[in-house]
């Protein structure tokens, strides 16, 4: 079934920097990926989905680029601040079975002023 | 936006007793979960359900039980808890089985079992 790694497990950057998370999945004819953002002590929040016929999406402060040659998908937080700070999980539904998603390992994020 | 609650917030459990998890959503959602998180890791589905009185084994469902007893409540039962079921556990709904819908989670409860 669908495998998931996500790189880095930890990420410590300067408020102003860039940080980006990666995550690389097996199954080719994955369809859907997800962002979840975990703030310490509260629940996952819903940060960006993406769907296989769109590469680039931007978001406040954020870009996921989808790369399905390479089976990767990256969130690259640019002019990171303190307020960033997060647990960021990455989530993929397979095409098969539609009650499952597999998540990445997570990235604990510290944006340090 | 769907609502998804979880009680309680956390638990100190004894090894060998009893716990159960509850979990509320108000939005009409067929899909409900049980995750755990470890510290480290990435969430692992325990158990699912798609209708009332009825679910199904995920991936890691040895040690759990769950109950749909209605639409909106979901529970997961830990009979004889074991120091290795401390983790947080998370409670999710999604409107169906759609591929693009996206989890709504709740707070998550934070299980010690001494």
């Amino acid at each position: 079934g669908e495998q998931v790694e996500q790189r880095p497990p930890h990420l410590s950057v300067r408020e102003g920097d860039s940080a980006v998370i990666t995550c690389t999945y097996t199954d080719p004819n994955s369809y859907y990926f997800f962002w979840y953002k975990q703030e310490p002590g509260a629940s996952l929040q819903l940060l960006m989905k993406v769907f296989s016929s769109t590469e680039i999406n931007e978001g406040q402060g954020f870009t996921v680029l989808l790369n399905k040659k390479d089976k990767r998908l990256s969130l690259n937080l640019t002019a990171a601040h303190p307020g960033d700070s997060a647990a960021y999980f990455c989530a993929v539904r397979p095409p098969t079975g539609g009650y499952k998603v597999v998540f990445g390992s997570g990235t604990r994020l510290l944006v340090s002023p | 936006e769907a609502a998804v609650t979880q009680s309680p917030r956390s638990k100190v459990a004894v090894t060998g007793g009893k716990v159960t998890l509850s979990c509320h959503q108000t939005n009409n959602h067929d899909y409900m979960y049980w995750y755990r998180q470890d510290t480290g890791h990435g969430l692992r589905l325990i158990h699912y359900s798609y209708v009332a009185d009825s679910t199904e084994k995920g991936d890691i469902p040895d040690g759990y039980k769950a109950s749909r007893p209605s639409q909106e409540n979901f529970s997961l039962i830990l009979e004889l808890a074991s120091l290795s079921q401390t983790a947080v556990y998370f409670c999710a709904s999604s409107p169906g089985q759609i591929s693009n819908e996206r989890l709504f989670f709740g707070h998550g409860t934070k299980l010690s079992v001494l």
